[in-house]
């Protein structure tokens, strides 16, 4: 099946610098990626629509300039939180459809990045 | 605002019985709707998906139903084993993916 990795699994960052987590679809190519974060015992939050070529779609309630999201290539999408603070402590997971499919279809999830700020 | 409703409470059941977990939701009509595993500090994994128009979806061990009347699907494993022991989530598919808090599942030999 397909593989989507992230890197890394987790980090721990201090309050105010920024940390970027990459989201890697390795065996197709995706033109559309989504962003979740997901807090302890709760449901997934989709945050954002990564588009390859084109600005991210970003849910309401979610700063577009805190969590700044770059689809550079067909298989890579980046998310970089900025000035993380410690609410910003989570789990983000990435997905993509698979390759030729509409996102109507199962989608592919990478293994998640813990993110702690201190 | 569309509302998925899992419960919350984790189900324990024993080895060889067949566990149900329910999803009800509210203000959406998806498309289809789909099922995934997630275990701890992973990402989850699609299992089934059903489609607004099936009644009914099997795989293997799994079965899932789909009552858009109800507004609920219904997921089954059969013959279950503690290696099913996971958290499960339901997500409404329509121009996004909306999913549920989960439910976890722990099976008992």
């Amino acid at each position: 099946g397909a593989v989507v990795s992230q890197h890394p699994s987790w980090v721990i960052c201090k309050s105010g610098t920024s940390v970027k987590i990459e989201c890697r679809s390795l065996d197709f190519q995706a033109t559309t990626m989504f962003w979740y974060r997901q807090f302890p015992k709760q449901s997934l939050m989709l945050m954002a629509t990564s588009n390859e070529g084109s600005k991210a779609t970003y849910e309401q309630g979610v700063e577009k300039d805190k969590f700044l999201i770059n689809h550079a290539s067909l298989t890579l999408s980046t998310l970089t939180v900025t000035s993380a603070h410690p609410e910003d402590s989570s789990f983000y997971i990435c997905s993509a459809p698979s390759s030729g499919r509409p996102a109507s279809y199962e989608q592919y999830f990478g293994p998640g990045t813990r993110l702690t700020v201190t | 605002s569309q509302k998925i409703e899992q419960n919350s409470e984790a189900l324990n059941i024993q080895e060889g019985k067949t566990a149900t977990l329910t999803c009800n939701y509210t203000n959406y009509s998806p498309a289809y709707l789909q099922w995934y595993r997630q275990d701890p500090g992973r990402g989850p994994v699609f299992l089934l998906l059903i489609r607004e128009n099936e009644k009914e979806k099997r795989k293997e061990r799994l079965k899932v139903t789909f009552d858009t009347t109800l507004k609920q699907s219904l997921f089954h494993i059969t013959a279950s084993q503690p290696a099913d022991s996971a958290t499960y989530l339901c997500a409404l598919v329509g121009a996004k993916f909306y999913f549920g808090s989960g439910t976890k599942l722990n099976v008992k030999p």
